[in-house]
């Protein structure tokens, strides 16, 4: 039990689907992440919430739309996806960002594969 | 940006035998943290360490920040303990934009 739940854990949707990726945390934080893990690739940070505003945006294309309602829940709306954005899509949260930011804490991630 | 490098890429160990892993980094750090990635997908912070030495049973890890590198030791390896290890970097920014950037990792197989 890692505190940072995500479902689902497993995704299949093709390129004209719209689908929503949702994370939760346990741990009482105030940031919350969503990282890209593709195959034979680092992890790439895509978006950062801080207390509820979004503080990081990395050239990510709009068809990943995140919304952060609350600082316990992290959504990641997905909409018109290619095949190449097949990956392991990772929500994490730290109970502060900024610099030193404290330890991150992960969730089991949804692995997606679009067809 | 800041680059992060790990080494070996790959290691296979008996089980019970020793290793150190290696990152390497480009810059100065604010933040430096390990994860272990079990073969089922799930990232789990096993340091935050920017500076210094710190232990957790048969995990230990230092980091000689003057110098930009960081260790993990495995001591008495298990099966359990295979995986992809990686290491994350935070270097000094005045820009504001506080993010860590990962390694590629370093895939460790502990045979029995």
């Amino acid at each position: 039990e890692t505190g940072v739940t995500q479902t689902p854990r497993h995704l299949v949707m093709g390129m004209t689907n719209k689908k929503s990726l949702k994370c939760e945390q346990h741990l009482g934080h105030n940031a919350m992440y969503w990282y890209k893990q593709s195959a034979k690739k680092p992890l790439e940070l895509m978006f950062v919430y801080s207390l509820e505003e979004r503080v990081e945006n990395n050239s990510v294309p709009s068809r990943f739309s995140p919304e952060c309602p609350n600082s316990s829940h992290l959504f990641l709306h997905l909409h018109t996806l290619q095949p190449e954005d097949s990956a392991l899509y990772l929500c994490a949260s730290s109970q502060d960002w900024g610099q030193g930011t404290s330890p991150l804490h992960f969730g089991n991630g949804t692995r997606l594969t679009v067809t | 940006g800041i680059q992060v490098e790990q080494s070996p890429p790959d290691l296979i160990l008996q089980e019970g035998a020793n290793s150190t892993l290696r990152c390497n980094f480009s810059d100065s750090v604010n933040n430096l943290q390990w994860f272990h990635q079990n073969p089922w997908g799930q990232l789990i912070n096993l340091f935050y360490i920017p500076s210094g030495t710190k232990q957790n049973g048969r995990l230990s890890a230092t980091t000689v920040a003057t110098e930009r590198y960081s260790l993990l030791y495995i001591s008495s390896s298990q099966t359990t303990d295979s995986g992809v290890y990686f290491c994350a970097v935070e270097p000094y920014s005045g820009a504001g934009s506080y993010q860590l950037t990962f390694g590629k990792g370093t895939k460790l197989s502990v045979i029995p």
